[in-house]
């Protein structure tokens, strides 16, 4: 199984709805990234929680942490056509942030 | 300047092909990255450089050879490749070792191999 575990795969969303996107480590968390990629883009680093209870905002963007540093959710208010796009979180186990996990991603859809 | 430019962004090669890809930051970081991400999947780290030294080689095929020139530049030189090679392959640099710190992107070249 993976090690980060993301949900749902796949979201479609009215626009001016909120949502929220989950990601799961089957192991301790060192850090956690939050990143958006477009189709057959780069990704766009959003981002970074490393303390448990931790959260941060970014305009209509809110990424948290839990205490047990193994869930991660990205919560978006009232959504916008320009947050359409792949969510993807990336783990950090530890071996610094040289290497990153990613999660198997959120193909988020904003319906108008 | 945070930006990370790839080219070529499109390449279509045979599998007796020789052909180099390329990664350029300006951001003083002296890790970088290369990805390669497949339709629908995450990407899959590939090599790391830190500080011009390969410190990471994710078990990849020889048929992938990295190079970091100086501290801005990345390759990758691709030989003998097979269509399952077919990709997007995704450089990305980071400040090494400062706790941790976000990788940066570039938007990626898009490889096709026939």
């Amino acid at each position: 199984s993976q090690e980060l575990e993301q949900s749902p795969q796949s979201l479609i969303v009215q626009e001016g709805k909120n949502l929220t996107i989950n990601c799961t480590s089957s192991k301790t968390l060192y850090g956690l990234y939050w990143y958006k990629q477009k189709y057959g883009e780069g990704l766009i680093f959003l981002m970074m929680l490393q303390k448990g209870g931790e959260e941060k905002s970014h305009e209509k963007i809110t990424a948290k942490l839990d205490e047990k540093k193994q869930q991660s959710s990205l919560h978006i208010t009232a959504s916008q056509p320009s947050h359409a796009g792949i969510y993807l979180c990336g783990a950090d186990y530890g071996f610094g942030n040289e290497k990153l996990t990613f999660g198997t991603g959120t193909r988020l859809t904003i319906i108008p | 300047d945070t930006e990370v430019t790839q080219t070529p962004k499109h390449l279509v090669m045979g599998m007796t092909n020789k052909k180099s890809l390329k990664c350029e930051q300006h951001m003083g970081h002296r890790a970088m990255y290369w990805y390669k991400q497949k339709a629908k999947k995450p990407p899959e780290l590939m090599f790391v450089y830190s500080y011009e030294k390969l410190s990471i080689n994710e078990s990849v095929p020889s048929r992938f050879s990295p190079e970091c020139p100086n501290s801005s530049l990345l390759n990758l030189h691709l030989h003998a490749l097979q269509p399952e090679d077919s990709a997007l392959y995704l450089c990305a640099s980071s400040h090494p070792r400062q706790g941790s710190s976000e990788q940066y992107f570039g938007p990626g070249t898009r490889l096709t191999v026939t």
